[in-house]
């Protein structure tokens, strides 16, 4: 069973770009959230996709995007960059149950992100 | 809104000894499942263990068990007979239905050989 990867692992990037961050799911699974963890924070949600659309969204602003594909596999873009936005982005993928909120969600090893 | 406390942010423990740390958290839902996520110098985060909220039963696994205090809103984490490898951020999360998981600050865990 294949667990949750994501990539890059490190980016780089200056204020004002943009970046795309990639998850792919453990297999079977058709939900992932996105979080974001400041150096020294714990992690907190930006959104989650249940079957390519977005189904819940923490408090971020909407430079702050997502896709899910048919493959489950996922996408966090940013848009205009600003300096902290710099975080370790960890995502994470669960099977779905009919509560929405008891399922285990499985954590990729993040990509750590730099804003200079 | 909900929020989850971790109010220790450093704990030590010498090895096979126990440790519990804390948690309390804030929530208007009676239905909600709470867990304790780890997370190693690696940045994986890992499951420890799960608790739903209408279980008044304590959830264990293995060395790792909860006290879990529904009307006191507390979460605690027991960690039994210590060993090296627990050494890590010990991260408390809350969910309900509809929403993202929150989490707490975080605990780092020291386990003295």
């Amino acid at each position: 069973e294949t667990g949750v990867t994501q990539s890059p692992t490190h980016l780089i990037k200056t204020r004002g770009q943009q970046v795309t961050l990639r998850c792919s799911s453990q297999s079977g699974h058709n939900t992932v959230s996105w979080y974001q963890q400041a150096l020294g924070q714990g992690p907190q949600f930006i959104f989650q996709y249940y079957r390519e659309e977005e189904n819940g969204r923490g408090n971020f602003p909407p430079r702050f995007s997502g896709l899910q594909f048919p493959n489950y596999s996922s996408e966090l873009n940013v848009n205009a960059l600003e300096l902290d936005d710099s975080a370790l982005y960890l995502c994470a993928s669960s099977p779905w149950m009919t509560s929405g909120a008891g399922e285990t969600q499985y954590f990729g090893p993040g990509t750590r992100l730099l804003v200079l | 809104a909900q929020t989850v406390t971790q109010s220790q942010p450093e704990m030590s423990v010498q090895e096979a000894e126990t440790v519990t740390l804390s948690c309390t958290y804030d929530t208007s839902e009676s239905d909600y499942y709470l867990f304790w996520y780890k997370q190693p110098p690696s940045r994986q985060m890992i499951l420890v263990i799960r608790q739903e909220a209408y279980k008044q039963q304590n959830a264990t696994e293995n060395r790792f068990s909860v006290n879990f205090q529904k009307a006191a809103k507390s979460f605690s984490l027991k960690i039994s007979d210590s060993q090296l490898g627990d050494a890590a951020m010990y991260f408390c999360a809350y969910r309900s239905a509809g929403s993202g998981m929150r989490f707490g600050a975080g605990t780092r865990l020291t386990v003295k050989p």
